[in-house]
């Protein structure tokens, strides 16, 4: 499936680094997602946005800030991150809110 | 937001049916009912979907209570590739989709 696409595919960082996750999506789509999957646990929203304006913002910690400058591409920008926040990053999109959602292969991030 | 109750694991042989059950006893009549799968190391992937209808695809079946309390995901002949955690969400018109623990199948040569 090359319909959504993420990179990089593995991040290793260090708690006071900054790096960015991208995310980009060739199917047409208005809608796209941010998720985070720790081991072991359900897959957990972070952001939502909708013709590159953001409509849901699950209490995430502000270390993450995410980006959407074109209906196509969306970031997520990591900033002294803790070892918590080591898990598997996913990225979504659908045509519109709440229609079927197509999933990146995700950015498995280890924060040391 | 209506909730589903999934099993945490179900186990099948290969090559034969697998009825992956999920109740939803709060859904509204504009909840659709939505199946993903998760396989390893993979992000999750759209099985199927529907509304009040039974519904069939090229990977599994749908069948849907007449109540629309209770749904289930039919495998046809599952294969060790069909080995992933299943997932069933409610999801309305303009309100984002939100995933539980889902069901992990095992399935067994």
């Amino acid at each position: 499936e090359t319909g959504v696409t993420q990179t990089p595919r593995h991040l290793v960082m260090g708690m006071t680094n900054k790096k960015s996750l991208k995310c980009e999506q060739h199917l047409g789509h208005n809608a796209m997602y941010w998720y985070k999957q720790s081991a072991k646990k359900p897959l957990e929203l972070m952001f939502v946005y909708n013709f590159k304006e953001q409509t849901e913002n699950n209490s995430v910690p502000s270390r993450f800030s995410p980006e959407c400058p074109n209906s196509s591409h969306l970031f997520l920008h990591l900033h002294t991150l803790q070892p918590e926040d080591s898990a598997l990053y996913l990225c979504a999109s659908s045509q519109d809110i709440a229609e079927t959602q197509y999933f990146g292969p995700g950015t498995r991030l280890l924060v040391l | 937001d209506a909730k589903t109750t999934q099993p945490n694991s179900m186990e099948s042989n290969e090559e034969e049916p697998v009825h992956l059950p999920c109740n939803h006893s709060t859904i509204s009549g504009t909840d659709y009912i939505h199946w993903y799968r998760q396989l390893p190391s993979q992000g999750p992937e759209y099985v199927i979907h529907g509304l009040t209808s039974n519904v069939n695809n090229r990977m599994a079946s749908l069948a849907i209570a007449e109540d629309r309390k209770s749904s289930t995901l039919i495998l046809h002949r599952a294969t060790l590739r069909d080995a992933a955690v299943y997932y069933c969400i409610l999801s309305q018109i303009n309100n984002d989709m939100r995933f539980g623990a889902g069901t992990r199948l095992t399935v067994k040569p």
